[in-house]
């Protein structure tokens, strides 16, 4: 069974920080990873989608890797900022024979000013 | 595009009441999918259907049912509330297995 897992739960930076967020996941025959961003009370924003043939994806100043062979995905935040504030969430999809999105618990991300 | 949409945002239900939350898409998805999210638990799948006339069920299914008879349409049915059931429910979408999930902004259900 697929399992995601995600670490720290909760982070804490100041303003202008790199830092970058971690998942992983138990079965490395995915299809792809989704990271999304959930704003309290808001529904999941889709961020970067890495397919299982693709090592990286690069949004402004957001970069996500994918190492499928370690089962593990890391979410780089340049210069962070205060509305960066958000929780954030990795999804994989496949693994365990299914191709439905397995979800981690998320990264709780507050940047002080 | 609206997107994905759902009603209502908001209920309370009393305890052994039914109702039926409403997802729609506008994207001509296959894929649509219901999931609850419970405080620091992270989304669990409810139901999910590849297209108009197949459903499967997820890791959560008991308590709710689901019909696709469009492809737009996608409506969860809770028979029988129990505050178990209390959680914010989302309805996603995606054209394909490869392409980007798409949420819609949730219902937030009490039931006391």
């Amino acid at each position: 069974k697929q399992e995601v897992t995600q670490i720290p739960a909760a982070l804490s930076v100041p303003e202008g920080e790199n830092l970058v967020l971690n998942c992983s996941f138990t079965d490395s025959a995915i299809y792809n990873l989704q990271w999304f961003r959930q704003d309290p009370g808001k529904g999941l924003t889709s961020l970067l989608l890495i397919q299982s043939s693709q090592r990286e994806q690069t949004s402004g100043r957001l970069n996500a890797s994918l190492d499928k062979s370690s089962g593990r995905s890391t979410l780089y935040i340049a210069a962070s900022q205060p509305g960066d504030s958000a929780t954030y969430l990795c999804a994989v999809r496949g693994g365990s024979g299914t191709y439905k999105y397995i979800f981690g618990t998320g990264t709780r991300l507050k940047v002080l000013a | 595009n609206a997107g994905v949409t759902q009603t209502p945002k908001f209920r309370i239900l009393k305890i052994g009441q039914s109702m039926t939350l409403q997802c729609t898409q506008d994207m001509n998805h296959n894929y649509m999918y219901w999931y609850r999210q419970d405080p620091g638990m992270g989304l669990k799948l409810i139901y999910y259907s590849v297209g108009a006339g197949i459903t499967d069920k997820g890791e959560v299914p008991n308590g709710y049912n689901v019909s696709r008879s469009t492809t737009e349409d996608f409506p969860l049915r809770l028979e029988l509330a129990a505050p178990s059931q209390t959680s914010v429910y989302f309805c996603a979408s995606s054209y394909s297995i490869t392409e980007k999930l798409f949420f819609g902004s949730g219902t937030q259900l009490s039931v006391l």
